[in-house]
């Protein structure tokens, strides 16, 4: 039962173009959301979150977008830069007090063409 | 200030052995996630753990694995007799408070030959 989709295994852009990244979540109870950000051979770096009172947060080149009603969110970067390139990995949680338990996509990496 | 770590990196056990994944959280954080990562696959949560406690084991599998984070040292997480299923990648994470945003290590790799 995967939670927490990420569709696209694999996306390739272009130097300075926008990257955008997709995920989807089927569980109506998750009420924050965050991206996190992995290179070969080391653990995930968190990049930005977003919890579900917003529809939006913008960190510098990042940014979230969420749409609740669609069960549905998106990373974007822009201008995106070759050291972007990595796996990206959705992540959801339910704010439930004393215990942040994630439950992660399966990701998506991010190739960056120079 | 050191990040989370993780030892051994790598790890090469023999099915039937006893694979040991130590983790050393952040200094000042007391709250310890264990995850897993199976190949061409996302994080799995397995066990949530404070000094002495164990909060939430609900993803960890029945028999064989247990973990621990004893009041001093690292918080260990314990795989008996090991089979070829447990090849995966281990990564243990730390926050100050429980929701309080985790920190990851960069992971133990077990190989189960």
């Amino acid at each position: 039962d995967q939670q927490v989709k990420q569709n696209s295994p694999s996306l390739s852009v272009q130097e300075g173009r926008i990257s955008i990244l997709n995920c989807d979540y089927t569980n109506s109870m998750f009420d924050y959301f965050l991206w996190y950000k992995k290179y070969p051979a080391e653990g995930p770096t968190f990049l930005i979150s977003i919890s579900s009172i917003k529809d939006k947060n913008e960190d510098g080149r990042f940014t979230v977008f969420l749409n609740k009603s669609a069960k549905h969110l998106s990373l974007h970067i822009v201008p995106s830069q070759p050291g972007d390139s990595a796996v990206y990995f959705c992540a959801a949680s339910t704010k439930d007090f004393g215990n942040e338990k994630l439950t992660f996509g399966t990701g998506t990496r991010l190739t960056i063409i120079p | 200030n050191a990040g989370v770590m993780q030892n051994p990196r790598h790890l090469v056990r023999r099915r039937g052995q006893e694979a040991r994944l130590r983790c050393s959280p952040m200094k000042g954080h007391s709250h310890v996630y264990w995850y897993r990562q199976l190949p061409e696959e996302g994080l799995k949560f397995m066990v949530y753990l404070q000094k002495e406690n164990i909060i939430d084991e609900s993803g960890m599998p029945k028999e064989r694995f247990s973990a621990e984070f004893p009041k001093e040292g690292p918080s260990i997480l314990r795989i008996q007799q090991v089979v070829r299923g447990d090849s995966a990648a281990y990564f243990c994470a730390s926050s100050p408070k429980a929701d309080g945003g985790y920190t990851f290590g960069s992971g133990t790799r077990l190989t189960v030959v």
